[in-house]
């Protein structure tokens, strides 16, 4: 059984379009992220939830927009897509969030490409 | 922007070689330092969790340290073999979230 599911694993859009990518998690864990790997490689933190609550809202265009509709569930949904957005997406779980985090769980990503 | 380094970039070495990585973070609002193994067309998969200075951690022939103080955690690979082939990434914990560095890419030759 897969951990950490990510759908879809691939996405190719037109510019302009509104999208999501889905999050599920079975480890029973309080805390979920996403990340974005960016064109250097490094992944960077855009959202945490901790027990369906944000707690973590990097500096990110307010045209992404986290849902968490349960713990095990934390869906990301980007609106007015952008060429910059082409990217992979990764999302990710932990026991526990914040300072007290164990390690991270992580999806097999999700490789958006806008046109 | 938290400065992460992770140094060499890339290292190519023959099976059976030992090798070592270095990752170098802010030492201050520092509470953990993650190390994770990221083999190509998969995901990061946790390696270590360290929070004490002075921290030492092993799994088979991987080991890591970590010191707080001066900001850095070395991972050592003993008798490489092709299966370690992957990116090596640290992450520190500061103030209420990991910062991940670019990674090491580690590639073995049998």
């Amino acid at each position: 059984d897969t951990a950490v599911s990510q759908t879809p694993k691939y996405l190719v859009t037109q510019m302009g379009n509104d999208k999501s990518i889905k999050c599920e998690q079975n480890l029973g864990h309080d805390t979920m992220y996403w990340y974005k790997q960016d064109s250097k490689k490094f992944l960077k933190i855009m959202f945490s939830y901790n027990n369906k609550e944000l707690i973590i809202n990097e500096t990110v265009p307010n045209r992404f927009s986290p849902k968490s509709p349960d713990k095990a569930h934390l869906n990301l949904h980007i609106n007015s897509l952008e060429l910059g957005d082409s990217a992979v997406y990764f999302c990710a779980s932990s026991l526990r969030g914040g300072r007290n985090t164990g390690e991270l769980f992580f999806g097999e990503g999700s490789r958006l490409t806008v046109l | 922007i938290l400065n992460v380094e992770q140094s060499p970039q890339s290292l190519h070495v023959q099976e059976g070689d030992s090798t070592n990585f270095t990752c170098s973070f802010p030492s201050s609002n520092f509470y953990a330092l993650h190390w994770y193994r990221w083999e190509t067309a998969k995901s990061p998969e946790a390696l270590f969790v360290m929070t004490l200075n002075g921290d030492e951690k092993k799994k088979g022939r991987i080991s890591a340290t970590l010191n707080t103080k001066e900001g850095y955690s070395y991972l050592y690979i003993k008798g490489s073999q092709p299966e370690d082939s992957a990116t090596y990434l640290c992450a520190p914990g500061n103030t209420d979230k990991l910062i991940f560095g670019t990674g090491t890419r580690l590639q073995v030759f049998p």
